[in-house]
């Protein structure tokens, strides 16, 4: 089976531009979460995706935006692109949503550097 | 509001020698908890998960950990670290209320020859 995709692995904006990072869930996997990873933050919570509805969102700026299609697929967005968005982005599927005791199985990340 | 703390960013262990990485919640009602690995330039990867069915959860690669509600507590361990250990490895917990998953800030493994 198939693990969890991201593309792409690597990039580099700069200051106010947009981005779009895509994630290809495990086959079956219904939920894709998205966390946003530096050094002095750890791991933060973007947003879940469930069934094509978001159904939880952490503390980001409304720059930070997403969406799943109907075969699971999900792609975030960042706009005004600012220094501080520079981070590894994980996505994450489980086949059911997040709550239960449900394993979360990661892609390699992307990495985004803002210049 | 649901919490993870972990002790501890960076410890050093001795190749062999016992490895415990600490990991408290805090929530009164038990959260699901797990514990994951990340490898350098890669995702997290499950080591374990608390089920409920027992307080001793055995994971991959040699790891366990023990959960302890009265130390709303549940530290990984490894009897004998291998230089493959060598990783970033955080602690998780699915909050029941917020259908959160919040992680811990993570411990970065060292082990020396």
């Amino acid at each position: 089976k198939a693990g969890v995709t991201q593309t792409p692995r690597y990039l580099i904006k700069t200051r106010g531009q947009q981005v779009t990072l895509s994630c290809s869930p495990i086959s079956g996997h219904r939920s894709v979460s998205w966390y946003q990873q530096t050094p002095g933050q750890g791991l933060q919570f973007l947003f879940e995706y469930f069934s094509e509805t978001q159904r939880n969102k952490g503390n980001f700026p409304g720059r930070f935006s997403g969406r799943q299609f109907s075969n699971s697929r999900s792609e975030m967005n960042v706009s005004t692109l600012e220094l501080g968005d520079s981070a590894l982005y994980l996505c994450a599927s489980s086949f059911g949503a997040t709550g239960a005791n449900n394993e979360q199985f990661f892609g390699p990340g992307t990495r985004l550097t803002v210049l | 509001a649901q919490s993870v703390t972990q002790l501890g960013s960076h410890v050093s262990v001795s190749e062999g020698a016992l490895v415990l990485l600490r990991c408290n919640y805090s929530s009164s009602v038990p959260p699901y908890l797990f514990w994951y690995v990340q490898y350098p330039n890669q995702g997290l990867q499950l080591l374990l998960k608390y089920t409920s069915a027992a307080t001793l959860v055995k994971g991959i690669n040699g790891f366990e950990a023990e959960f302890k509600k009265s130390e709303t507590s549940f530290h990984l361990t490894k009897p004998s670290a291998h230089m493959s250990d060598a990783a970033e490895y955080f602690c998780a917990v699915s909050d029941r209320g917020t259908y959160k998953y919040i992680f811990g800030t993570g411990t970065r493994l060292k082990v020396l020859a």
